[in-house]
């Protein structure tokens, strides 16, 4: 039961592009979306997160654009770097449950010179 | 910052044997949790626990159990590995309220032979 889709599985953006991740979800019991960059053999880190009252949220060069209508959301990366390099995850969270995240399938970043 | 240690980051198991993957957080948190980790399918859920003692099955807890006897320790047990359970094995820790996500371990890549 997939209840977050991720899309692209792979992306593959030059240094100084934007990178674009897209998310859609099906519970519109959740209230908090948190993305995750995993880098490898580390675990998921959180990245950033927004609630479905704000429409996007930025964090130096990182964005999210939430569309509460569409239930989608996605992460933009401007400028990226090859330290970008990851993988990203999004995800979902109803925090009047059982606090349980329901992930994305994940994208794989690569940022080339 | 939050650490949660796994205990082990690589392992190489026999089929049929009872494999113990162990998980200590240092936070005082009283939501742990186990994914697994595969290409393609994201972050599943195997068991969560809201606090000592309690636990309760994720998305796919086929084939595991866990114990959580202390709070700042959650185990995931394999009962009899097999070969379809050679993944990436993550533990993260929560604490209760809105707004709030995971802290992840580095996780234990496990393989069955």
């Amino acid at each position: 039961q997939q209840q977050v889709k991720q899309s692209p599985q792979s992306l593959i953006v030059q240094k100084g592009g934007i990178s674009i991740i897209n998310c859609a979800y099906e519970n519109t019991a959740f209230d908090y979306f948190p993305w995750y960059q995993q880098f490898p053999g580390k675990g998921p880190a959180l990245l950033i997160a927004i609630r479905p009252d704000v429409s996007e949220k930025k964090e130096g060069r990182f964005t999210i654009s939430f569309n509460k209508s569409a239930k989608q959301f996605s992460l933009h990366i401007m400028d990226s770097q090859p330290g970008d390099s990851a993988t990203y995850f999004c995800a979902g969270l109803n925090t009047g449950t059982a606090s349980k995240l329901t992930f994305g399938t994940g994208t794989r970043l690569q940022v080339t010179l | 910052d939050v650490k949660v240690t796994q205990s082990s980051r690589y392992l190489v198991k026999r089929t049929g044997e009872k494999v113990f993957l162990e998980c200590v957080q240092d936070m005082d948190h009283e939501n742990m949790f186990w994914y697994r980790q595969d290409p393609g399918l994201g972050l599943r859920l195997i068991y969560f626990s809201y606090d000592v003692k309690m636990k309760e099955k994720g998305d796919i807890p086929e084939g595991y159990s866990v114990s959580r006897e202390k709070k700042e320790r959650f185990s995931l047990i394999l009962e009899s590995a097999s070969t379809n359970q050679t993944s990436m094995y993550l533990c993260a820790s929560r604490t209760p309220g809105q707004y709030r996500g995971y802290t992840f371990g580095s996780g234990t890549r496990l393989t069955v032979v």
